[in-house]
């Protein structure tokens, strides 16, 4: 079956200016995640979903991040004013199981010029 | 916050020789989950290991979560170029959702023909 997908697979913007990025998880899977990857280095948790609405904000960078995940499938991951320091893999993944095992999708390269 | 500490950071081995990494908290945890990330691409689930003291074997990767569940380790045998990649070990709690799942900075394996 699908895996989660996201898009757009690269993103290249100017600072300042606001990206959208994209998660479709797994059918079925009702627990969505959203990570930053900087160059390098291992997994830095953004946000989680459980269904439509997101219990755990806290790794949210600043209120410049936002998302939102709608009829509990696709989800969105807002930047606005991006900077610089913004620019990494931005990973989703979604889960199902027990031990919370999760399925990654290839991610989203954003660069902030 | 729980840390999960990963060692060595960074491991260059021949093709054939054998090698060992360690994923280890002060913390415990409901489930160890181990990941390989190869560039460009999310992280795969490799396995999950949830008893203190279970050893599971992939192949030619053996994996074993800690009698007291803070730890873990990897060891692979006979190491092949195919095994190069990004080693991430995660920690789950019981309950489930994000904060259930603590990942540490990963191992960079490569192994040169």
């Amino acid at each position: 079956g699908a895996g989660v997908s996201q898009s757009p697979s690269n993103k290249v913007t100017e600072k300042g200016k606001d990206v959208e990025l994209r998660c479709d998880p797994i059918s079925g899977h009702t627990a969505l995640y959203w990570y930053r990857q900087s160059l390098g280095q291992g997994l830095e948790f953004l946000i989680y979903f459980q269904g439509n609405s997101a219990p755990d904000k806290s790794g949210l960078p600043s209120d410049r991040f936002s998302a939102e995940r709608t009829g509990g499938s696709v989800s969105t991951l807002t930047i606005q004013r991006t900077q610089q320091e913004d620019s990494a893999v931005y990973l989703c993944a979604s889960s199902l199981g027990t031990y919370n095992e999760q399925f990654f999708g290839p991610g989203t390269r954003l660069t902030v010029l | 916050t729980q840390l999960l500490e990963q060692s060595p950071q960074f491991l260059s081995i021949q093709e054939g020789e054998n090698l060992t990494v360690y994923c280890n908290s002060s913390s415990v945890f409901s489930s160890l989950q181990w990941y390989r990330q190869e560039p460009g691409e999310g992280p795969v689930l490799l396995v999950t290991v949830v008893t203190g003291g279970e050893v599971k074997k992939l192949k030619r990767l053996t994996f074993q979560f800690g009698d007291a569940r803070k730890d873990s380790s990897l060891h692979i045998t006979a190491a092949q170029p195919g095994d190069t990649g990004l080693y991430l070990c995660a920690g789950g709690k019981h309950g489930g959702g994000a904060d259930g799942l603590t990942f540490g900075k990963g191992t960079h394996l490569i192994i040169q023909p």
